[in-house]
C-alpha cells in the first residue's frame, strides 16, 4: 500500500544551520506530495507541495523537489530560526481513488538560538 | 476568512460516556475530512465525505465511531461508548475542489481524553 518514511526525530538544530529533513514514498503511479507543519497545540498547516515530477515546492524558506527517480521528497532550509522548531509531517495523496492523505510520522525539530 | 471550526478544543470524559466532535469546513469547501492523531499511530484518515456524501470509511476503527455530515457546514463524530484508548487528538480538514491536488485545511483539533 501507499506509505510515507521520514527521519526519525527529534532533530536539535542551532540557529541559522542548515536543515535536511529526508522523506521518502512509496506509491502507486505519481502522487502529489506535501509537507505540513505543527507548531505547539496548533493544527496542521501546509508548508509546501508538489503535484508531479521534478516540481519544486517553496514556502517561507523551505524547498522541497518531488525526485520520482528516487520517490524522495527532503524537506531543506538553508537557514532555520527559532520559529521554525515545530513538528514537520510528509505526506502523499495518491493519484485515483481516495483522497486521503497518507503521513509520515513526524520529525519535530527544535531550533536553539 | 474563517478556517476549519472545530469544538469542543478539549473534552475529558469518563469510559462508557457518549462523545460528540463537531466541525465547521471552510465555507465553500467540498469535501471534509476527519483525522486521530495519536503518539502510537500518528496521523490517520478515519472517513471523509465529499458534497455530503461518505466517500471512504475505512479508517473508522469500529462501530463505537460514526460521523455525520447533514449539511454542507456542519460534520460531526460520535464515539458511543468512549474507552481510553480513544484518547487522541481528533483533526478536521476541508478542502476546495477534491483530487489528489488539492490542499487540506486542518482545523486546531479536539483533545480527547477518556479516563
Amino acid at each position: 500500500g501507499d506509505s510515507v518514511t521520514q527521519m526519525e526525530g527529534p532533530v536539535t538544530l542551532s540557529e541559522e544551520a542548515f536543515l535536511t529533513i529526508n522523506c521518502t514514498y512509496t506509491a502507486t503511479g505519481y502522487p502529489s506530495l506535501f509537507w505540513y507543519v505543527q507548531y505547539p497545540g496548533e493544527g496542521l498547516q501546509l508548508l509546501l507541495k508538489a503535484t508531479k515530477a521534478d516540481d519544486k515546492g517553496s514556502n517561507k524558506g523551505f524547498e522541497a523537489t518531488y525526485r520520482k527517480e528516487t520517490t524522495s521528497f527532503h524537506l531543506e532550509k538553508g537557514s532555520v530560526q527559532v520559529s521554525d522548531s515545530a513538528v514537520y509531517f510528509c505526506a502523499l495523496i495518491p493519484r485515483g481513488g481516495s483522497e486521503k492523505l497518507v503521513f509520515g510520522k513526524g520529525t519535530k525539530l527544535t531550533v536553539n538560538p | 476568512d474563517a478556517g476549519v471550526i472545530q469544538s469542543p478544543r478539549h473534552e475529558v470524559t469518563e469510559m462508557g460516556q457518549e462523545v460528540t466532535l463537531r466541525c465547521k469546513p471552510i465555507s465553500g469547501h467540498n469535501s471534509l475530512f476527519w483525522y486521530r492523531q495519536t503518539m502510537m499511530r500518528g496521523l490517520e484518515l478515519l472517513i471523509y465525505f465529499n458534497n455530503n456524501v461518505p466517500i471512504d470509511d475505512s479508517g473508522m476503527p469500529e462501530d463505537r465511531f460514526s460521523a455525520k455530515m447533514p449539511n454542507a457546514s456542519f460534520s460531526t463524530l460520535k464515539i458511543q461508548p468512549s474507552e481510553p484508548r480513544d484518547s487522541a487528538v481528533y483533526f478536521c480538514a476541508s478542502n476546495l475542489a477534491g483530487g489528489y491536488t488539492d490542499t487540506q485545511y486542518f482545523g486546531p483539533g479536539t483533545r480527547l481524553t477518556v479516563l
